[in-house]
């Protein structure tokens, strides 16, 4: 049973345009999210964080958007750059003693010149 | 600052062999994990290690997989015998501190079970 899905598979984008990536999580009781952008050969790499307290968290071009009542978060990049390109992946913190993070399966971003 | 290093990068071995992987996570890390990613999936969590101790060990299956840190430092995971199921890639991450902080990862290792 996923507790965080992305049910995008892929997304392509024109340069300069907005992508947005979307998540969805089960577990009411997650209290950080995290988006992981992952480049082929490579481990991922963070990219951006939110809280559970916080609807919205801006770095640069990225942004997430956290909607409890819906349980969704979403991450917009504006504007897309072709080095955007990559895997991203939306991960959920369980909260308590541990750090060990839930992933969703992936979206696999083309940004396309 | 050096990232995490792991090695090797690529093992190809047939069914019910056995393999070690090693990670050593950034320096001054205490957390650190290994994360079992299948093709077209997110990474999972197989075991957590605070210092030498294990925080987290309920999805790794101990009939056949193993890890070790000793000294709070290096850690390796073992897998005797190798299943098909197990190709993947494997990751380890270390993080300076919990219950959560950035995780930093390692490039990883592909493993492929023939």
């Amino acid at each position: 049973d996923q507790q965080v899905k992305q049910n995008s598979p892929s997304l392509s984008v024109q340069e300069g345009r907005i992508s947005i990536l979307n998540c969805d999580y089960t577990n009411s009781m997650f209290d950080y999210f995290l988006w992981y952008k992952k480049y082929p050969a490579e481990g991922p790499t963070f990219l951006i964080s939110i809280s559970s307290i916080k609807d919205k968290n801006e770095d640069g071009r990225f942004t997430v958007f956290l909607n409890k009542s819906a349980k969704h978060l979403s991450l917009h990049i504006v504007p897309s750059q072709p080095g955007d390109s990559a895997v991203y992946f939306c991960a959920a913190n369980p909260g308590g003693s541990q750090g060990n993070l839930i992933f969703g399966k992936g979206t696999k971003l083309s940004v396309k010149p | 600052e050096a990232g995490v290093a792991q090695s090797p990068r690529y093992k190809i071995i047939e069914k019910r062999q056995s393999v070690a992987f090693w990670c050593n996570p950034i320096s001054g890390h205490a957390t650190l994990y290994w994360y079992q990613q299948i093709l077209g999936q997110g990474p999972k969590l197989l075991i957590q290690f605070q210092n030498n101790g294990v925080v987290d060990d309920s999805q790794l299956p101990k009939d056949r997989f193993s890890a070790e840190r000793l000294k709070g430092v290096d850690s390796t995971l073992k897998i005797q015998p190798a299943k098909l199921e197990d190709s993947a890639v494997y990751l380890c991450a270390s993080s300076s501190s919990t219950p959560w902080n950035e995780q930093f990862f390692g490039p990883g290792t592909r493993l492929t079970v023939l």
